[in-house]
């Protein structure tokens, strides 16, 4: 595989419901990214870790919470979503988010629907 | 206040035709990022061109090119003869002192056989 890959592509859950989504980089990279892209609005960055390390959090819901066991994994995990939150979820990556100007490698993304 | 302005919500064109999309940025520093992605319909988004400030030379790859004029703070972006697998949305962003992008709001892109 390469790239940059996301695990589910399609997600239904109800509101009591937890699951998780899965990114995976095959490239090299020491940055990862969590976005959330809702109908109508602009991309809007969630989550950064730069080796493994949570850097960026931006003012997203407890109900989300991220983790990067490693630079090659980042994890998602989901609880109690509500209906606004149905989204498609992507990933990035890039070589270092420390660095300025970097260019950000996305994955399919996961399409989530909270019934 | 939006950084990034992508004035065209959407674009119809014909096979073979040129399309031009629009892409206006603000901002107070003097270095800075600007970013072309494409998102066709399956979801994910992809890179399609990074230029620095510094770099006003305008880029040709393929049937893209792109057009940056500092003085009128646009990055505009063309696609010559337009094919329908040229069909998506695109987004131009920009980055200006760190990692994190400001994205437009995007321009979908339809051309019809």
């Amino acid at each position: 595989e390469t790239g940059v890959t996301q695990t589910p592509r399609h997600l239904v859950m109800g509101m009591t419901n937890k699951k998780s989504l899965k990114c995976e980089q095959h490239l090299g990279h020491n940055a990862m990214y969590w976005y959330k892209q809702s109908a109508k609005k602009p991309l809007e960055l969630m989550f950064v870790y730069s080796l493994e390390e949570r850097v960026e959090n931006n003012s997203v819901p407890s109900r989300f919470s991220p983790e990067c066991p490693n630079s090659s994994h980042l994890f998602l995990h989901l609880h109690t979503l509500q209906p606004e939150d149905s989204a498609l979820y992507l990933c990035a990556s890039s070589q270092d988010s420390g660095a300025w100007g970097e260019t950000q490698y996305f994955g399919p993304g996961t399409r989530l629907l909270v019934l | 206040a939006q950084k990034v302005t992508q004035a065209q919500t959407e674009i119809s064109v014909v096979e073979k035709e040129d399309v031009t999309l629009d892409c206006v940025y603000e901002t107070r520093d003097t270095t800075y990022y600007l970013f072309w992605y494409k998102q066709p319909p399956s979801g994910e988004l992809v890179f399609l061109i990074r230029r620095n400030s510094f770099d006003e030379q305008n880029e040709i790859s393929g049937r893209y090119s792109w057009n940056f004029q500092k003085s009128t703070s646009s990055f505009n972006f063309t696609i010559t003869a337009s094919q329908v697998v040229d069909s998506a949305v695109y987004f131009c962003a920009l980055s200006e002192n760190d990692y994190k992008l400001s994205f437009g709001a995007g321009t979908t892109v339809t051309v019809r056989a």
